[in-house]
């Protein structure tokens, strides 16, 4: 059965602290790997990885994608209160998309 | 601005009702999903669309229907029939574009059953 595992499921850092977010995956018919960031409510695009080593960054965030481990990580340097939200980790299959737990991420000041 | 509507945001309803959630996209994208989403399981596939007159299962389908008569809408159905349906309810769209699919979402809808 397809699977996406996130880890932790939860977790308390404060600003400035750096965080790496962990998604593994057993999937079949694999596309694609996403995150998503999910403050309130509709969950917002963060990344979409399709190869391996290559390292998607976008300010303090950074993503990368092990297709041979099936794994990927989120990384966020200088974590400050705003990042905090839950990261989705999606994995794109042929016709639909399979979803993590999440992980809830809390900053404080 | 294009994007995902869904209505309404809150909704009550007594065991035994069904009840309706709208999910409208002005994004002309062809593929459409509901998800559900309880504390600490993520998000769970119930129905999707990849063109109109056709859906698909998800992961748990029971006690949900769909309809997909036009491109832009793909309500969603709570029957009675499902035993739990207190949950936030997220519907999204997305087209594929060189390999690529990026889910829209809406901004969802929160149903309590009391």
């Amino acid at each position: 059965e397809d699977k996406v595992v996130q880890s932790p499921l939860s977790l308390v850092v404060h600003e400035g602290d750096t965080v790496t977010l962990n998604c593994s995956y057993e999937v079949t018919n694999f596309r694609s790997l996403l995150w998503y960031k999910q403050e309130k409510k509709a969950p917002t695009f963060l990344f979409m990885l399709t190869s391996s080593g290559i390292e998607k960054k976008s300010g303090r965030l950074s993503s990368i994608l092990d297709k041979k481990e099936l794994f990927s990580i989120l990384n966020i340097t200088a974590t400050q209160t705003g990042d905090s939200a839950v990261y989705l980790c999606a994995v794109d299959r042929d016709n639909d998309m399979r979803f993590g737990a999440g992980t809830r991420l809390t900053v404080k000041p | 601005d294009g994007g995902i509507t869904q209505s309404p945001k809150y909704l009550f309803r007594k065991e035994g009702q069904n009840v309706t959630l709208s999910c409208e996209q002005n994004l002309n994208h062809d593929a459409m999903y509901w998800y559900r989403q309880d504390p600490g399981q993520g998000l769970r596939l119930i129905y999707y669309s990849q063109i109109v007159n056709d859906f698909q299962k998800g992961d748990i389908a029971e006690g949900y229907s769909v309809s997909r008569e036009k491109k832009e809408s793909f309500p969603l159905t709570v029957t009675s029939a499902q035993k739990n349906p207190t949950a936030f309810y997220l519907c999204a769209s997305s087209t594929r574009r060189s390999g690529a699919n990026v889910l829209t979402f809406g901004a969802g809808s929160r149903l309590t059953v009391l």
